[in-house]
This record gives C-alpha cells, sequence and structure tokens, in this order.
C-alpha cells in the first residue's frame, strides 16, 4: 500500500517562511500534489510535482525528490490568510489519490 | 461558471436510516470521488469513478454504496451498515487518468441524531 507522513503542525511569523516536508512509502505513483484546507471549507490544489525538483507558483513552492520518498511545500512571505491545513497526496497512476494526514498550519501576527 | 456542488450542506440521520449525499459537476470531468473527512484528520477514499457506470471501492467502502449513471452526478448512499457515519463528505473530480489536479465540492457534513 502507499503511506505518507506529515507534522501535524507548523507555527510561524506573518513574513517569515515555512517549509512542509511530507515523507512517504509506495511502490510508484505518477507524482505528488498539495492542497490547502481552511477550516470548514474545501480542499483546493495548491501544486503537484511529477518531476524532481522544484515547482514553483507565486508565494508557493514545492519539491520533491523520488530517490529520498520526500516533498515539501515551501511557503514564502507569510500572512494571516496562510493559515490553514496543507495535505499532500500521491497519485496514484492516475486511478486514485491518496492524501496524509495534514499540517495544520498557524500564521502568528 | 464551471464547478462541482453538493447538497445538502448539513444532513442528519437517524438510526438505521440510509441517506444520499448528492454531488454535481459540469466540469466535463470523466473522474469522480468520494472522501470522508474526520475532525483533525486527512481525506481517506470511499468509493471513485473514472467513467461512466463503472467505479470502484477506496479504502474505507465498507456501509457505503455509490452509482455513476451519468457523467455529471455521482451520489454516495450511507447505509444503516455504516455504523459510525459522523463526518464531513467531499466529492471531488478530475479530468481523468493521469490528469493530476482534483477539484473539490464544498462538502457536507453528515450527522447522527
Amino acid at each position: 500500500g502507499q503511506s505518507l507522513e506529515q507534522p501535524s503542525e507548523v507555527t510561524a511569523v506573518e513574513g517569515a517562511i515555512v517549509q512542509i516536508n511530507c515523507t512517504y512509502q509506495t511502490s510508484g505513483f505518477y507524482g505528488l500534489s498539495w492542497y490547502q484546507q481552511h477550516d470548514g471549507g474545501a480542499p483546493t490544489f495548491l501544486s503537484y510535482n511529477a518531476l524532481d525538483g522544484l515547482e514553483e507558483t507565486g508565494r508557493f513552492s514545492s519539491f520533491l525528490s523520488r530517490s529520498d520518498s520526500y516533498g515539501y511545500l515551501l511557503l514564502q512571505e507569510l500572512q494571516m490568510k496562510d493559515s490553514a491545513s496543507y495535505f499532500c497526496a500521491l497519485d496514484n497512476y492516475g486511478q486514485n489519490f491518496v492524501f496524509g494526514p495534514g499540517t495544520r498550519l498557524s500564521v502568528l501576527p | 461558471d464551471g464547478g462541482i456542488t453538493q447538497s445538502p450542506k448539513y444532513l442528519f440521520r437517524k438510526e438505521g436510516q440510509n441517506v444520499t449525499l448528492s454531488c454535481e459537476q459540469n466540469l466535463n470531468h470523466d473522474a469522480m470521488y468520494w472522501y470522508r473527512q474526520d475532525p483533525g484528520q486527512g481525506l481517506r477514499l470511499i468509493y471513485y469513478s473514472q467513467i461512466v457506470n463503472d467505479f470502484q471501492k477506496g479504502d474505507i467502502a465498507e456501509g457505503y454504496s455509490v452509482s455513476r449513471e451519468k457523467k455529471e452526478s455521482f451520489p454516495l448512499t450511507v447505509t444503516s451498515a455504516q455504523k459510525n457515519p459522523t463526518a464531513f463528505y467531499l466529492c471531488a473530480s478530475s479530468i481523468g487518468k493521469g490528469q493530476e489536479t482534483q477539484y473539490f465540492g464544498p462538502g457536507t457534513r453528515l450527522l447522527v441524531l
């Protein structure tokens, strides 16, 4: 089967940079996705890494290393509105997606 | 505007009752998914469908059933066999195999009376 691990909570101050890590176990996959979910809301797509390396989308970047079974989401210039839960998810060869347990990010003023 | 709609927003179930959660999408997506989310937890896959008239069980399918008679609709029935149904239910869709982005509906919160 597939499994993912993430830190349960991360705290940072406004304007700072924070990295949310994701380690996984799988026999194979297409790519690693990241989603953001505010309390009571639906997850929204942030980024996808099909290949090793860094993908940048505005203030958010995501990284994947298949050899290390590891990825991370990097959030720069943190804003209060970035306080949310962040999930990594494995793309299981396009069949379905397996989500990690989520990391709750708290941004302090 | 294209998107995914779920109804109702809140649903109450009595003991021994089956309830059906609606999910509709007008994105012309082939694939649709149902997830369950418990407080403070991640998303667990209940059922998914890659094409009309076909669907597969996810990790926690017991006590649930689905149908996919139309491309745009993927209703989920929570049966009386599901003994602990209180959760947040999320429906999602994607273009299809190999497509990396899932679009989520607003969710239905199911509570047991």
